[in-house]
This record gives structure tokens, C-alpha cells and sequence, in this order.
């Protein structure tokens, strides 16, 4: 089913802590993407990859790490560093040719 | 820098009614428009890519270098249309980092 999977689909944090969301793909994809969408402001790209051990800062990468040990994963940390952690967060990935996204089901965090 | 903007937040008819979201996009070379749906409790999904040039639940786009616009259109909306809509631009060759727009929610009332 889908082929992305984003864990945990919902995750509350108290402030100071980080928290890592989990993007899992079995769709033999070379790129992954993370983006924020808040309500208003659209999708915003965090960091994306395109191979691995590689990737590369988005437009709001402040506060959020990533890597990218293998084809199938790219894990998102938001850390204490950032300053409004609060929305939902979506992974994608696409073979680059077709330039179609596929998408997961997003990942809400919640800071308390 | 690649720029694409939705000036509707929120777009409201009736059923039956003609449909058109707006997407204007500022890019120096040869953009890839992509229009992405996103039905309540469902993934962000690919609707139709201008490449394609094909009519996906009886949406069609055209993109107009002219007016740098990809706007979305359908002449009969329907309820199940109800949905927030984004517009995407992604550069072609290189690097293919797609940028979206602020989304537009189309509500069409029975």
C-alpha cells in the first residue's frame, strides 16, 4: 500500500526536545524530499536528497537535520532549535524523470 | 528564482457551476506546471501535468508562456471536486526541486 511510509502519523514533543519523524519508501526512488505545510503558506521544502549520502538544504532547512544512509529511508529531526516546530509534515519522493511526487500521509507534530 | 502563486485561498460554487483555479508562475527558463490534489483524510496526489496535456475528472490546464499561467478548469463542477488544489513548478533538467503554491480549497455546494 502507497509505497511511502511516514511514522508516527501523529507525535506530540514538549519544548526543548527533539523528535526525529521516520519516511520509509519502497518504490526504488532516487530522491526524497521533506516539506512543511501549514494552513495559508502552502508546501515549503525542508531538505531533499537525491542520492544517497547526499542532500541538500530547502528553503527553511533552520531547526531540522536529515541523512540519508540508504535508498529507503530519510528520517526528518526537527530539533530545540526550531523556533515553530508546530504542522504537518510530508515526505516525498520521485524517480526525477516523470517528475511526478509521490506522496506519505504527512506526520502532525504537536510542541506543548 | 522560481516563484508560483495561487491568489485564491479559498474558491466557493455550486454544482453544475464553471471552475477555474488560478496559478501564475515566475521562472526564467522551461518550467514542468504540475497541478497536485488533496482530498480530506488522503494523500497529496498527482491530478495532471501540462506535458501530458491531458483531461484527468474532467480538469484540463494550459499552460501559457504568455501569461506565465497554468490555470486549472472545469466547465461542471462536481461535490467530490472539494479538495485543496496545488499548483507546481519544477525546473527542468538538473536539479529537479519542485516548488508549490499556497494551495487554493475549492468547495462545491450541492
Amino acid at each position: 500500500d502507497g509505497g511511502i511510509t511516514q511514522s508516527p502519523k501523529y507525535l506530540f514533543r514538549k519544548e526543548g526536545q527533539n523528535v526525529t519523524l521516520s519516511c520509509e519508501q519502497n518504490l526504488n526512488h532516487d530522491a526524497m524530499y521533506w516539506y512543511r505545510q501549514d494552513p495559508g503558506q502552502g508546501l515549503r521544502l525542508i531538505y531533499y536528497s537525491q542520492i544517497v549520502n547526499d542532500f541538500q538544504k530547502g528553503d527553511i532547512a533552520e531547526g531540522y537535520s536529515v541523512s540519508r544512509e540508504k535508498k529507503e529511508s530519510f528520517p526528518l529531526t526537527v530539533t530545540s532549535a526550531q523556533k515553530n516546530p508546530t504542522a504537518f509534515y510530508l515526505c516525498a519522493t520521485t524517480t526525477g524523470d516523470a517528475g511526478e511526487l509521490f506522496f506519505g500521509e504527512g506526520s502532525r507534530l504537536t510542541v506543548l | 528564482a522560481q516563484r508560483v502563486t495561487q491568489p485564491e485561498k479559498l474558491l466557493s460554487v455550486f454544482k453544475g457551476a464553471p471552475v477555474e483555479l488560478k496559478c501564475n508562475y515566475s521562472y526564467s527558463g522551461s518550467p514542468e506546471l504540475f497541478w497536485y490534489v488533496q482530498y480530506s483524510r488522503q494523500r497529496l496526489q498527482l491530478l495532471l501535468r501540462h506535458i501530458s496535456r491531458e483531461s484527468i475528472k474532467g480538469f484540463t490546464a494550459d499552460l501559457n508562456k504568455g501569461e506565465t499561467s497554468f490555470h486549472l478548469k472545469k466547465p461542471f463542477a462536481q461535490e467530490e471536486d472539494s479538495a485543496m488544489y496545488y499548483c507546481a513548478l519544477r525546473r527542468s533538467g538538473g536539479s529537479y526541486i519542485p516548488t508549490f503554491g499556497r494551495g487554493t480549497s475549492l468547495i462545491v455546494h450541492p
